[in-house]
């Protein structure tokens, strides 16, 4: 079955550093999505993305994150400058092909470690 | 804005019983849908039912079934015959279908042990 895969899976980078999490949707999903979870905290939305655009954001994806695809297959997430605040797992998401289709299918995660 | 509430951090269940996992909501919509998704120890999250609200039959997946009680706005899981595969993270989700809004409002999930 077509699983939704994320790399790395683990990061350990230092404040201020940029990072890049990559993710592969499901190959005929057209719908993608990033979440994370603070340790100890609920799963929240970060950003959804269609045709190549933004969507929908929450107030956490400020001006320090973007999103990209850069082809047919890649979609990631970066983060601009880390913050301490940013240490958290990162989850991608993905669903389609239409619209209808209610199931948004996850990624394994990127634990994100910032010092 | 819609907040989404499990009130039990941890639950156990012997093997071959069954457990009723509880999530309430809130929210002022009519119509929306409502989502547990399981998350096995370093795997990804996969869904296990969805419930749609206009609906007023409870969803069912196998050993898996909802108690949604919309006037409540509880939506609690039971399993039954609990296996050792069944031992994860679970959290209920909540999603909007108002606005265009696609993001899935999560609780803090019940992590569930399963004895054997």
């Amino acid at each position: 079955e077509p699983e939704v895969t994320q790399t790395p899976s683990h990061q350990v980078t230092q404040m201020g550093q940029e990072v890049i999490l990559r993710c592969v949707p499901i190959s005929n999903h057209l719908y993608f999505y990033w979440y994370r979870q603070i340790l100890g905290q609920k799963v929240e939305f970060l950003v959804s993305f269609y045709n190549n655009e933004i969507s929908e954001k929450s107030e956490i994806f400020d001006d320090q994150f973007s999103v990209e695809r850069p082809d047919g297959s890649n979609f990631t997430l970066k983060i601009r400058s880390t913050k301490l605040e940013d240490s958290a797992m990162y989850f991608c998401a993905s669903k389609g092909p239409t619209r209808s289709t209610e199931t948004q299918y996850f990624g394994p995660g990127t634990r994100l470690l910032v010092l | 804005a819609q907040t989404v509430t499990q009130s039990q951090p941890e639950m156990s269940v012997q093997e071959a019983e069954t457990v009723t996992l509880s999530c309430t909501y809130d929210t002022s919509e009519s119509d929306y849908y409502l989502f547990w998704y399981k998350q096995p120890p370093s795997r990804q999250m996969i869904l296990v039912i969805r419930q749609e609200a206009y609906k007023q039959q409870n969803a069912t997946e196998n050993r898996f079934s909802v108690n949604f009680q919309k006037a409540a706005k509880s939506f609690s899981l039971k399993i039954s015959d609990s296996q050792l595969g069944d031992a994860a993270m679970y959290f209920c989700a909540y999603r909007s279908t108002q606005g265009g809004s696609e993001k899935l409002v999560f609780g803090k999930g019940t992590k569930l042990t399963v004895n054997p």
